[in-house]
């Protein structure tokens, strides 16, 4: 699975938008992009993922340019709640089905 | 969202005894768990993957005597881990693969402290 490079630490005002970069350069074109975020002494939770196209839920949005390199994760009103570290995983949709993680990027909100 | 859950919740035993730990998916089908140990201030680590009904597929570097895995049915995995050790104390973490056509989402469990004295 295609390896992902994500900033350590990132700090963000209460109620503004948090973006939260990674980049994948390598990854294929049958994976996909997955976010988790783990808030401290939780097991991990779903975010969104995507493919090619850019994905909205009601926790976030997912940008993924045009070339799939990267994408950027936004949280579009921050809460303190939201303060987590925050996963960006590829992987490939067959075969291997283990969801790998890196350090991911811990992110605070700020009041 | 589909709910997994995990039991116990935080546990403490003795060196030399041995801790069971369930994961359970509550309102769907798992054909597929996983078990992740995270160190404190460490990233995740996935220990093994287990598919219901066959034997666990364990990563490089654990023991598959040590840390057992049972997928009996559809919906429990079992974690136990045998002749535990101070060193064996960490948060273990489940996960459950929800559906059989990608993209494969995957919902983890609010994790098992375990503390070996």
């Amino acid at each position: 699975d295609a390896k992902t490079t994500q900033p350590p630490s990132m700090d963000c005002a209460e109620g503004r938008a948090a973006n939260l970069p990674c980049n994948h350069s390598t990854i294929s074109g049958n994976e996909y992009v997955y976010w988790y975020r783990q808030i401290h002494s939780q097991g991990p939770q779903y975010i969104i993922h995507g493919l090619k196209n850019n994905e909205t839920n009601e926790m976030a949005s997912l940008i993924i340019t045009e070339d799939r390199k990267s994408s950027t994760l936004i949280l579009p009103h921050a809460t303190l709640r939201d303060t987590a570290v925050y996963y960006c995983i590829v992987r490939v949709a067959q075969g291997a089905q283990k969801l790998v993680f890196g350090q991911g990027t811990r992110l605070t909100i700020n009041p | 969202g589909a709910v997994v859950s995990q039991h116990p919740s935080r546990v403490i035993c003795k060196s030399g005894t041995s801790v069971k730990i369930e994961c359970r998916s509550l309102d769907f089908q798992a054909t597929t768990m996983f078990w992740y140990r995270q160190f404190p201030k460490q990233s995740l680590m996935l220990m093994a993957t287990s598919n219901e009904g066959s034997k666990a597929t364990y990563e490089q570097g654990v023991e598959k005597d040590k840390f057992l895995i049972n997928h009996a049915s559809l919906t429990l995995s079992t974690l136990t881990v045998t002749s535990a050790h101070p060193e064996d104390s960490s948060f273990y973490i489940c996960s459950a693969r929800q559906g059989d056509r990608a993209p494969y989402e995957q919902y983890f469990g609010p994790g098992t402290r375990l503390t070996v004295t």
